[in-house]
């Protein structure tokens, strides 16, 4: 079955630390990642995606996330995490179901607190 | 250009009433999809709709239901609420389906 895992459901770091939240994935075949990010109270704002090529992708905010097919994992980084990073972090794929129609397919999300 | 827009941003509604919730997409978008995000299930999705037309559904009941019209606005009815359906409902909108969704603010709704 098609599934998006993000193991850690709350990450906390202190600001100016390294950040990287995980995304595993279950799919046959190469599908479309996604990186959202949600505010209290928002909808949810696109930081970056993967279709092909280069595994390595940029994002707004100073985020990138990179594609390694051999693990299923599409994690996501950022080198110095500023107080306002602090948001609901969702990963998705877009993939084709069984039944032959595209969805979206949303991980449980990972809360990150920012530590002044 | 505008983003997704979505109204109400909040509604307050008793149990056994009905609601209808309207998104209108990014111009040009022509597909409309839907999801139910509360704590304990997380993003769910509802329906997708295209060309006026519901092409995907996910495994919700029958009072959950939809429409598009010419323009791609796009609205969602809950009939019977029940308290269960309290929830953020968002509406994302995507060029013709296959590709990146961009997110409305949402309809948090309170069903009493």
């Amino acid at each position: 079955a098609q599934s998006v895992t993000q193991p850690d459901i709350h990450i906390t770091v202190s600001e100016g630390a390294s950040l990287e939240l995980r995304c595993n994935y279950s799919y046959g075949a190469t599908p479309y990642l996604f990186w959202y990010v949600q505010s209290p109270g928002q909808g949810l704002q696109l930081l970056l995606k993967y279709f092909s090529g280069d595994t390595l992708v940029q994002g707004i905010k100073g985020f990138e996330a990179e594609f390694k097919r051999s693990q299923s994992s599409f994690n996501l980084r950022k080198p110095s995490v500023h107080w306002s990073d602090a948001a609901e972090y969702f990963c998705a794929v877009g993939a084709v179901s069984p039944e032959g129609t595209y969805k979206y397919i949303f991980g449980t999300g990972t809360r990150l607190k920012v530590l002044a | 250009k505008a983003g997704v827009t979505q109204t109400p941003r909040y509604l307050i509604k008793t149990r056994g009433q009905q609601v209808t919730l309207s998104c209108s997409p990014i111009s040009g978008h022509r597909s409309v999809s839907w999801y139910q995000q509360t704590p304990g299930q997380g993003l769910q999705f509802l329906f997708e709709y295209f060309s006026e037309t519901q092409r995907n559904k996910g495994n919700f009941p029958g009072r959950f239901s939809g429409r598009q019209f010419s323009n791609s606005r796009s609205e969602m009815n809950v009939s019977t609420l029940e308290l269960g359906d309290s929830a953020l409902y968002l509406c994302a909108s995507s060029l013709v389906g296959q590709e990146t969704q961009y997110f409305g603010p949402g309809t948090r709704l309170l069903v009493l």
